[in-house]
């Protein structure tokens, strides 16, 4: 019954290593987003997808990049991980018209 | 969206009471208002939502009140329940089709 896979749980990295997450939905959704989630700060957009091969920057894009090459996955690249990247990270998608957003389990990343 | 630093705000509940938990949205040009309930090591899941051409939408055991006088959106969870422990968080609508998210309220039940 997963809807929305994020494909690591926990990880953790050092500084300055390139780190991806991956983030995958068989909803077959148009819309796809990237937050990291942070005590007390909510959630915060880093990055969202209306389409395959298209990105658009959410309100926090620094540090981060993504890729959609495929319309399912969506992936998350920090280039260069520092530790004040280390949070939890949600992906969600969602059908277009349909505000409601569908979430992963989310991926904690720790960046040492 | 509420921001309260780096700590939650946490309503503590007997099992059987009543809940609301409180969001003060930010924009008055948003649209569109949704609660999720965030369980413990879980991703978030959809509560209800509510467009800002209604005052008031019911769901199962939840409500969902909206003035937009006062910016203000409530969830009303009743009869509380031990699986209603978790944070819960709205979200609004203001442009496009991206929604900004408040902190987040604990929900603690007492049994």
């Amino acid at each position: 019954d997963v809807k929305v896979t994020q494909s690591s749980r926990y990880l953790v990295k050092r500084t300055g290593e390139k780190v991806f997450l991956e983030c995958v939905q068989d909803m077959d959704h148009e819309n796809m987003f990237w937050y990291r989630q942070d005590p007390g700060l909510g959630l915060r957009l880093i990055y969202f997808s209306y389409d395959v091969k298209m990105k658009e920057k959410g309100d926090i894009p620094e540090g981060y990049s993504v890729s959609r090459e495929k319309k399912e996955r969506f992936s998350l690249i920090l280039e260069s991980a520092s530790t004040n990247q280390t949070s939890m990270y949600l992906c969600a998608s969602s059908s277009t018209g349909i505000n409601v957003l569908t979430f992963g389990a989310g991926s904690r990343l720790t960046v040492l | 969206g509420e921001n309260v630093g780096l700590h939650l705000p946490t309503l503590s509940v007997q099992e059987g009471d009543n809940s609301i938990i409180n969001c003060a949205y930010s924009n008055s040009a948003s649209d569109y208002f949704i609660w999720y309930k965030q369980e413990s090591g879980k991703g978030p899941q959809f509560i209800i939502d509510i467009r800002s051409n209604m005052d008031k939408r019911q769901g199962q055991r939840v409500t969902v009140l909206l003035n937009k006088t006062v910016k203000h959106l409530s969830l009303q969870i009743a009869a509380t329940q031990p699986g209603d422990s978790a944070v819960y968080f709205c979200g609004e609508r203001a442009a496009g089709n991206k929604l900004t998210f408040g902190g987040g309220t604990r929900v603690l039940v007492k049994p």
